[in-house]
């Protein structure tokens, strides 16, 4: 267990609504991440963070937006759902030490939006 | 970034069977890590891989970093082995994991 929580783990919304997701850590590690999980594309990195207020894009990144104002949580906002963003999204942290790179996810949310 | 492709996509065993996955990267990696995402959609860290091998009960893993590839071994399967087994790396250099398409297990009594 790293210590890693998403909430809420499940959410139905309308399109057009803003929804935030928070990822919460207990460990103070440096970096964390937002992936999401759709069939027939595994997982899909959205936005990542490297500390408190510096934040970077992953590969599926448009619609999404993140803030980091503590170590602790990473805040993924989706400012108007649409339909495409329906999916079950992750959150990891990253157990780094010299080259030792690890990473480990929480439990999942999953979203639908209708 | 780099390409990560799993095989096969889909394997059915039956329970005491054994197994291999395989995992084959595009380009150089220095993180490799072994998932089980379980029926209940949590994923679980198996291995940790960047070169070598490792084992863990009827798990191992190997990586072979010079040819880019790693494989997966599941010896005696149990139906509670089921589920998807993805493969990840990082690029070299990098800081973003990128993940395979995943191999669907199903282990049957």
């Amino acid at each position: 267990d790293a210590g890693i929580t998403q909430s809420p783990r499940h959410k139905v919304t309308e399109t057009g609504t803003p929804v935030t997701l928070r990822c919460h850590q207990t460990e103070n590690h440096r970096y964390m991440y937002w992936y999401r999980q759709d069939p027939g594309h595994g997982l899909r990195l959205i936005h990542y963070s490297y500390g408190v207020k510096d934040t970077d894009k992953g590969e599926v990144s448009d619609g999404y937006s993140v803030s980091r104002s503590k170590t602790e949580d990473f805040l993924l906002t989706l400012e108007s759902a649409t339909s495409s963003q329906t999916s079950v999204y992750f959150c990891a942290i990253s157990v780094a030490s010299g080259t030792y790179n690890e990473q480990f996810f929480g439990p999942g949310t999953r979203l639908t939006v209708l | 970034g780099i390409q990560v492709e799993q095989s096969p996509p889909d394997l059915i065993l039956q329970e005491g069977a054994n197994s291999t996955l395989r995992c084959n990267f595009s380009d150089s990696v220095n993180n490799l890590q072994w998932f089980h995402q379980n029926p209940w959609g949590q994923l679980i860290n198996l291995f940790y891989i960047p070169s070598g091998t490792k084992q863990n009960g009827r798990l191992s893993a190997t990586t072979v970093a010079t040819e880019r590839y790693s494989l997966l071994y599941i010896s005696s399967s149990q139906t509670t082995d089921s589920g998807v087994y993805f493969c990840a790396g990082i690029k070299a250099a990098g800081n973003k994991l990128t993940f395979g398409g995943g191999t669907r297990v199903l282990v049957k009594p």
